[in-house]
């Protein structure tokens, strides 16, 4: 299958400090897509991305197909950001139908 | 919040017990999956269902079967617990298989411990 990589592992954010997390992924997809899990263990979807770029408030992604790679980026973090940011592709090259996660970023953003 | 909801919350069950975790949507959605997450592995596809009766493997389907009879219900079983179970599921539903501007919804997860 798709292997997906995702870095750093962990990071520890001031409030008001920007972020960017990585995902790597192993062959080209056709579905990527990026989650939060909150402290609550709650997953939510916040792009979908397989390629492009999008904005959603104070976050936004950005995936380079061609080379493999999507970039999450947080700015002006907040308290509530806190959580695992998990990046998903495609299970394998012949179905876009199940996600592949990768380990996640774990963030902490102290007040 | 959409409608997809997990039962049970919480479950302790002893080891060789036969275990049902139930995932229900109300959204008609056809593409439905089971994860599990545990520390150090992020999340784990179990088995999907692309429509009623159309189920297939994921990476760590050993020791689990899924049944879907109805479009709303997913079920899945693990035929005798073990310790290696304990963890927690999610549901999660689909539109279109993801494949799209809608991506996934996920439930609020079941945690298992197998004692």
């Amino acid at each position: 299958g798709i292997q997906v990589e995702q870095s750093p592992p962990d990071l520890i954010l001031q409030e008001g400090a920007n972020s960017t997390l990585r995902c790597n992924f192993s062959d080209s997809v056709n579905n990527l897509q990026w989650f939060h899990q909150n402290p609550w263990g709650q997953l939510i979807n916040l792009f979908y991305i397989p390629s492009g770029t999008k904005q959603n408030g104070r976050l936004s992604a950005t995936t380079v197909a061609t080379e493999r790679y999507s970039l999450l980026y947080i700015s002006s973090s907040q308290t509530t950001d806190s959580g695992v940011y998990f990046c998903a592709v495609d299970l394998n090259s012949n179905s876009g139908y199940a996600l592949n996660f990768g380990k996640g970023t774990s963030l902490l953003v102290t007040p | 919040d959409a409608g997809i909801t997990q039962s049970p919350r919480h479950k302790v069950t002893e080891t060789g017990t036969p275990v049902t975790l139930r995932c229900h949507q109300t959204e008609n959605h056809r593409y439905m999956y089971w994860y599990r997450q545990d520390p150090g592995h992020g999340l784990r596809l179990i088995h999907y269902s692309y429509g009623v009766k159309d189920t297939d493997k994921g990476e760590v389907s050993d020791g689990y079967s899924v049944s879907r009879s109805k479009t709303e219900d997913f079920l899945l079983t693990l035929e005798s617990a073990t310790s290696s179970q304990t963890s927690v599921y999610f549901c999660a539903i689909s539109e279109s298989g993801g494949a799209s501007n809608y991506g996934y919804t996920f439930g609020s997860g079941t945690r298992l411990t197998v004692v």
